[in-house]
């Protein structure tokens, strides 16, 4: 859906380096999502967020993995120390309420670890 | 721990015909269902929704079946065209939302 916003498109780090990726939700949502979509895999959830608060963070990594949604501006998936296997698909949603209600889509960023 | 399973990754269909995609949850309080259409390099799109008051949910060609008791869910497709192919996740609303694995979708003009 054109109005989740995620940028890059595409992104590629080199192994160690840190990658951040950006999603600004449609206007006048305030609960954000971030899914992982591995080769061959279906989406996998990682961490819900509404405005400055992590609701849930169960499918995040323990490590280097981390995510913030603050009172202004985007919401940011940052991943230190880029492995070959962070290599994917990261797919961002954000909805009205969290519930009962459709979760709308970015196009998802790429990211390639070389 | 998979709340939402889609056991058939994938299936093949001639034009015309009936798409069924099944869909298994296991959390009894999920109170709402989804289902997405993703193409290649694309991200998810929204397709159509049943709340757990209801057991069918119908637009145009897609119709979603839930079934309470056993716990499933189907997508239902008719005529199948050939761009409906695609890969078709089913999600469920809860604390947040748990998405299926997918199921790819042939459509054969």
């Amino acid at each position: 859906n054109a109005g989740v916003m995620q940028n890059p498109r595409h992104l590629v780090r080199r192994r160690g380096q840190e990658a951040r990726l950006r999603c600004s939700p449609m206007k006048g949502h305030s609960h954000v999502y971030w899914y992982r979509q591995l080769p061959e895999e279906g989406l996998k959830f990682m961490v819900y967020l509404q405005k400055e608060n992590i609701i849930d963070e169960s499918g995040m990594p323990k490590e280097r993995f981390s995510a913030e949604f603050p009172k202004e501006g985007p919401s940011i998936l940052r991943i230190q120390q880029v492995v070959r296997g962070d290599s994917a698909a990261y797919f961002c949603a954000s909805s009205l309420d969290g519930r009962a209600t459709e979760a709308f889509f970015g196009q998802g960023t790429r990211l390639t670890v070389v | 721990d998979q709340q939402v399973k889609q056991n058939s990754p994938s299936l093949s269909v001639q034009e015309g015909r009936i798409s069924i995609l099944n869909c298994d949850y296991t959390n009894s309080m999920f109170d709402y269902f989804l289902w997405y259409k993703k193409y290649p390099a694309e991200g998810p799109t929204f397709l159509i929704s049943i709340s757990s008051i209801k057991d069918k949910n119908e637009d145009g060609r897609f119709t979603v079946f839930l079934n309470k008791s056993a716990k499933h869910l189907s997508l239902h497709i008719v005529p199948s065209q050939p761009g409906d192919s695609a890969v078709y996740f089913c999600a469920a609303s809860g604390n947040q939302f748990y998405f299926g694995t997918g199921t790819s979708l042939t459509v054969i003009p």
